[in-house]
């Protein structure tokens, strides 16, 4: 089983700043990694698949990087709408399996 | 525009099976290369996948959750379903049903509902 540990928990900056989202796979999960970004009493969103590709309507100052192991989300420029928790996601091939990083925190400072 | 809405009862008492719908409307469930799935969330907690079903009908399910989990589909209704026996308090959650790309992206998700497992 693949186990994704994000870090930090929890991130305090302020809108305008550069966040910088970390998620680690126990083992190597190619680029096969996506994340979501979940606000309060909403269903989480499909932010990033496949590592680094943007979903449709996701702003561009949203990006992702990394493969194997190690992988980043990163917001260049906060916005107000941006705090919210943001999850990692894996799948492994076979059998198809699902795994959820914690999640981050992203709160105002 | 593709949408998912899950339904099903609130609350649940220990011991029972939970069971949960998943309507899809604006598409087909039947549409190849897609799975559908069920992730739930306990109050104030991170995401725990539950299970898929592939458009071919194949399943596959948490293994921490699988001896009790069952995911079924109903093209002639374009819904697909959960069933969780057994339940305990740790069952109580919101439950998302969501469409899956092949490679497992959760691409577009029902708004959740929420159940209580308590007697």
């Amino acid at each position: 089983e693949i186990v994704l540990t994000q870090s930090p928990a929890t991130l305090s900056l302020s809108p305008g700043e550069r966040a910088t989202l970390s998620c680690r796979a126990s083992q190597s999960v190619s680029s096969y990694l996506a994340w979501y970004q979940q606000k309060p009493g909403q269903a989480p969103r499909l932010l990033i698949y496949d590592a680094s590709n943007r979903a449709t309507g996701i702003p561009a100052r949203f990006s992702g990087s990394g493969s194997g192991t190690d992988f980043t989300l990163t917001i260049s420029s906060l916005e107000p709408e941006d705090f919210a928790v943001y999850y990692c996601q894996q799948r492994s091939n076979w059998p198809p399996e699902d795994t959820f990083g914690q999640g981050t925190k992203l709160e105002i400072k | 525009q593709l949408q998912l809405q899950e339904s099903g009862p609130g609350l649940v008492k220990p011991s029972e099976t939970l069971s949960l719908t998943c309507t899809v409307s604006g598409g087909s469930i039947s549409s190849s290369s897609y799975y559908w799935g069920w992730i739930r969330q306990p109050p104030g907690k991170g995401l725990e996948w539950i299970g898929s079903i592939y458009y071919s009908g194949s399943t596959y399910y948490n293994p921490s959750l699988k001896s009790r989990v069952t995911i079924s589909v109903d093209t002639s209704k374009n819904q697909f379903s959960l069933k969780l026996s057994s339940v305990t308090a740790a069952d109580t959650a919101v439950y998302y049903c969501a469409r899956q790309d092949s490679s497992g992206w959760f691409f577009i998700w029902g708004q959740g509902t929420m159940v209580t497992v308590s007697s």
